[in-house]
């Protein structure tokens, strides 16, 4: 079956300007995550979906940042007023069980933020 | 602060020599580790978990909580081996919220 995919795949965006970043989950994964992962660094918790419930969001670096998954499937990740700090690969990765630490989060091939 | 540390960024061996790539770990209660690698032009995955103590593609990693590491071991490097390798971390309290090491680079050299 399909597994996580994430559109756009690559975004160019201009300081200030605002970017949504979308993920669509493995069909009936509960839970569903989003990572920042910076240039030669691992990826880093921004937030945590389980179904439509964001349960936890202390990573996420600013106010500038929102993420939402309103059905409990897909969720976007919005970035208001781009800064160039935003530059970074966004990942998105899902699990079939609330949490992930029982069950393998699989991941997506994450969006390029580029901010010029 | 709950930290997974990978002291190496690079790492290169010639095929057929052992491998070890170095995981360590400031947690406190019982963390649950994990190895993930991204091939080239792959997306992120999960290679093997301390839980289950299993090896996959020749690799294992022991959890040693004296040392608090989780290095991860292969005896006879492949070049299909070569790859990002990612250390993470639950922490004790946590089911969800998932702590990378910044990443090693393993190439291995024909």
């Amino acid at each position: 079956g399909a597994g996580v995919s994430q559109s756009p795949r690559y975004k160019v965006a201009k300081r200030g300007q605002d970017v949504a970043l979308r993920c669509d989950p493995i069909s009936g994964h509960v839970s569903l995550f989003w990572y920042q992962q910076a240039l030669g660094q691992g990826p880093e918790f921004l937030t945590y979906f389980q179904n439509e419930a964001q349960l936890d969001k202390s990573g996420l670096p600013s106010d500038r940042f929102f993420a939402e998954r309103p059905e409990g499937s897909v969720s976007t990740l919005k970035i208001q007023r781009t800064q160039q700090e935003d530059s970074a690969v966004y990942l998105c990765a899902s699990s079939s069980s609330a949490g992930g630490r029982y069950n393998e989060q699989f991941f997506g091939p994450g969006t390029r933020l580029t901010v010029l | 602060a709950q930290r997974v540390t990978q002291p190496e960024k690079l790492l290169s061996v010639f095929k057929g020599a052992p491998v070890e790539l170095k995981c360590n770990y400031s947690y406190s209660g019982s963390p649950e580790l994990f190895w993930y690698v991204q091939y080239s032009r792959q997306r992120l995955q999960l290679l093997l978990r301390h839980i289950s103590r299993e090896s996959i593609k020749g690799f294992t990693a022991d959890l040693n909580k004296g040392e608090t590491s989780f290095h991860l071991k292969k005896p006879f490097a492949q070049e299909e081996d070569s790859a990002m390798y990612y250390c993470a971390a639950y922490s004790g309290g946590s089911n969800y919220k998932l702590t990378f090491g910044k990443g090693t680079l393993l190439t291995v050299n024909p």
